[in-house]
C-alpha cells in the first residue's frame, strides 16, 4: 500500500534551525510536494522536488532521496510566523497526490 | 487577482438536508480536486476534474457528487449529509493534469447535526 511518515508534532524555538523528514511508499513516484498549512486555513505551496537532492528557496529547503524513499523540509532563522502544519505529499504514477497527515510545527521565543 | 473562491466558509445544517458547497477559480486551471481534511488524517480526495466533463472518484466519493460543466466552476454536492460527512472541505485548482502545484480555496467547516 502507500503511505506517508511524518513526525506528529516538533518543537523548536525562534531563530533556530529545524527539519521536518518524511518518509514514504508510493506506487510509483512522480515527485513529491510540500505545503504549509496554518491552523484553520487553506494549505500553501512551499516546494516541489522530482530529482534527488537539495532545493533551496529563501529560509525553506526541501530534499529528495527517491532511492531511500525519503525527504525533508528544512526551515532557517526560524519565526514566529513559521508556526503551522507542514504537509508532505509523494505523488504517485498516476499523478495522485498522496498527503501525511502533517507535522504540527510549534515555534517558542 | 488569481484565486480559488469557496463557499460557504462556515455551514451548519441537519442529516439529509441537501447542501452544494459551491467552488470557482480564476485562473483557467483544467484540473480541480475536492478534498476533506478530518483530525489527525492526510488531506483525503473525494473528486476530482481534468477538464470539462471529466470527473472521476477519488479516495472517499461515497455520499458526495460534483458536477463541471464549465471550466471555472465544481462544486460540490451532499444529496442527503449525515454526521460522518463533518469535516473541513477544500476546493483546489491547478494547471495541468494536477502535477503542478495546487492552489486550494480558504475552505468550508461542514458541521452536519
Amino acid at each position: 500500500g502507500q503511505n506517508i511518515d511524518q513526525p506528529t508534532e516538533m518543537t523548536a524555538t525562534e531563530g533556530a534551525i529545524v527539519q521536518i523528514n518524511c518518509t514514504y511508499q508510493t506506487s510509483g513516484f512522480n515527485g513529491l510536494f510540500w505545503y504549509q498549512q496554518h491552523a484553520g486555513e487553506a494549505p500553501t505551496f512551499l516546494s516541489y522536488n522530482v530529482l534527488d537532492g537539495l532545493e533551496e528557496k529563501g529560509r525553506f529547503s526541501s530534499f529528495l532521496s527517491r532511492s531511500k524513499g525519503y525527504s525533508y523540509l528544512l526551515l532557517k532563522e526560524l519565526q514566529m510566523k513559521d508556526s503551522a502544519s507542514y504537509l508532505c505529499a509523494p505523488m504517485d504514477s498516476n499523478y495522485q497526490l498522496i498527503w501525511g497527515a502533517g507535522t504540527k510545527l510549534i515555534i517558542k521565543p | 487577482e488569481a484565486q480559488v473562491t469557496q463557499n460557504p466558509r462556515y455551514l451548519i445544517t441537519v442529516t439529509g438536508k441537501k447542501l452544494t458547497v459551491t467552488c470557482s477559480q480564476n485562473m483557467n486551471h483544467e484540473y480541480m480536486s475536492w478534498y476533506r481534511q478530518d483530525p489527525g488524517l492526510g488531506l483525503r480526495q473525494i473528486y476530482y476534474s481534468m477538464n470539462v466533463e471529466v470527473t472521476d472518484k477519488g479516495d472517499v466519493p461515497e455520499g458526495y457528487k460534483v458536477s463541471r460543466k464549465e471550466k471555472r466552476n465544481f462544486p460540490l454536492i451532499l444529496e442527503s449529509p449525515s454526521p460522518n460527512q463533518t469535516s473541513l472541505y477544500f476546493c483546489a485548482s491547478s494547471q495541468g493534469d494536477g502535477h503542478e502545484k495546487l492552489f486550494f480555496g480558504s475552505g468550508t467547516q461542514l458541521s452536519v447535526l
